[in-house]
This record gives C-alpha cells, structure tokens and sequence, in this order.
C-alpha cells in the first residue's frame, strides 16, 4: 500500500526552463511534507518543506505547492540547473506525538541537459 | 558541524548471518532514524531511538533490532539475513520533533 506516489520515474529538462515534479498521497492525515534530493552514492538532503496550513512555500529557485483537496503538491524549480540533476524524493509525514517517520515516494529522476 | 557518518559504506553477507551497521549523528542532534532503501524504492522507515530507547517502528520484524548510545551515535543489528534485506540503510539524525533529517550517504548491503 503506497501511501506517497511518484507516477513519474524520470524527468527530462532544458537548462533555464522549468522543472516541475509531481507528488501525491492517499492519507489525509499527513500533515507535513518535504521534498528531499539525492545524488549518486549520497544521502538525501533535506531540499524544502510545507505545512497543511499553507499552499505555497518557496526558497530561492525552489518552490513547493500543496493541494490538500486533490492530496497533491508539486516542486518547481526555476531556472532549472544541470546541478540540480538528482533523484528528488517526495516524504510525507502524519501528525506528531510520536516517531518522526517520515513516508517517502520512490522518487523522480530529474536531468537538467545543458 | 559535523555530518551524519555511516560504517562500513559496502558490506556482503551470507544468508542466515547477523549484521551490525554503525552511525554517528549529527552533532547536537538528539533522534537517530533508520531507513532501508530498495533498489528502486523511496526510503522505508525501520526505527527511530530518542533517548537511547525506541520511539516509533515501521513495518519491519524484530530480528532487525537497534541501539542508540549516550553520544546519540546508534546501530541497526539484522539477524538472520534474508536476500531481501539486501538494501542500502540509511541513517538520519534530527533534533526531537524536527522532521528536517540529516541522512548519512548509507551502508550498501548485499546479502548472497
């Protein structure tokens, strides 16, 4: 039962363009999402957050929306660098008092060509 | 600031052995999580250790098993390995009630 779903397994984009990566789940009581990114033979970084009490968060080229009615959220990324050419893994989390677990997605691989 | 380190990086076992994989938190950083990594998969969470004691427990059996030590720094023990443990193990450490995670770059195990 895959309660976070990343439908798209890869992404390909030009530089300077937008990159839009797609996330959704099933469990209406999350409350907390974060998009982490992960290169090769590395751990995931922690990329960018946002709470159900909002719709947006943005942080530089970053920006994260969240549709709670069609349990969606989608990260932009604008202008897209070949950097920014990862594994990008949506994580979702249900409300505390316990383990900060988090439920990952299986992840898009996002390739910025020059 | 030190980061989250992970030992050993590779590791192959056989099947049936028991394994110890070692993790040092992120300085200042009080909660250690567990995470396995499929090939092919996002994360699973295994565990998280708080306060050297277990406080929440995905869907693993109790053959895996962990420990967390004074020092914050923590272990994941398997016994009895299956082929399908073989996985990369993620170690990530926080502070109490922060879900922004530092993950350490994982152990590589193969179980032949």
């Amino acid at each position: 039962d895959q309660q976070v779903k990343q439908n798209s397994p890869s992404l390909s984009v030009q530089e300077g363009r937008i990159s839009i990566l797609n996330c959704d789940y099933t469990n209406s009581m999350f409350d907390y999402f974060l998009w982490y990114k992960k290169y090769p033979a590395e751990g995931p970084t922690f990329l960018i957050s946002i709470s159900s009490i909002k719709d947006k968060n943005e942080d530089g080229r970053f920006t994260v929306f969240l549709n709670k009615s069609a349990k969606h959220l989608s990260l932009h990324i604008v202008p897209s660098q070949p950097g920014d050419s990862a594994v990008y893994f949506c994580a979702a989390s249900a409300p505390r008092g316990g383990s900060e677990k988090l439920v990952f997605g299986k992840g898009t691989k996002l390739t910025v060509n020059p | 600031e030190t980061g989250v380190t992970q030992s050993p990086t590779h590791l192959i076992k056989t099947r049936g052995q028991q394994v110890t994989l070692r993790c040092s938190s992120q300085s200042g950083h009080n909660t250690v999580s567990w995470y396995q990594q499929a090939l092919g998969q996002g994360p699973q969470f295994i565990f998280q250790y708080y306060r050297e004691e277990e406080n929440g427990r995905g869907n693993f059996p109790p053959r895996f098993s962990g420990l967390q030590f004074p020092n914050y720094s923590s272990e994941l023990n398997v016994n009895a390995l299956e082929l399908d443990d073989s996985a990369l193990y993620l170690c990530a450490s926080s502070f109490k009630g922060n879900y922004g995670y530092t993950f350490g770059s994982g152990t590589r195990l193969t179980v032949v």
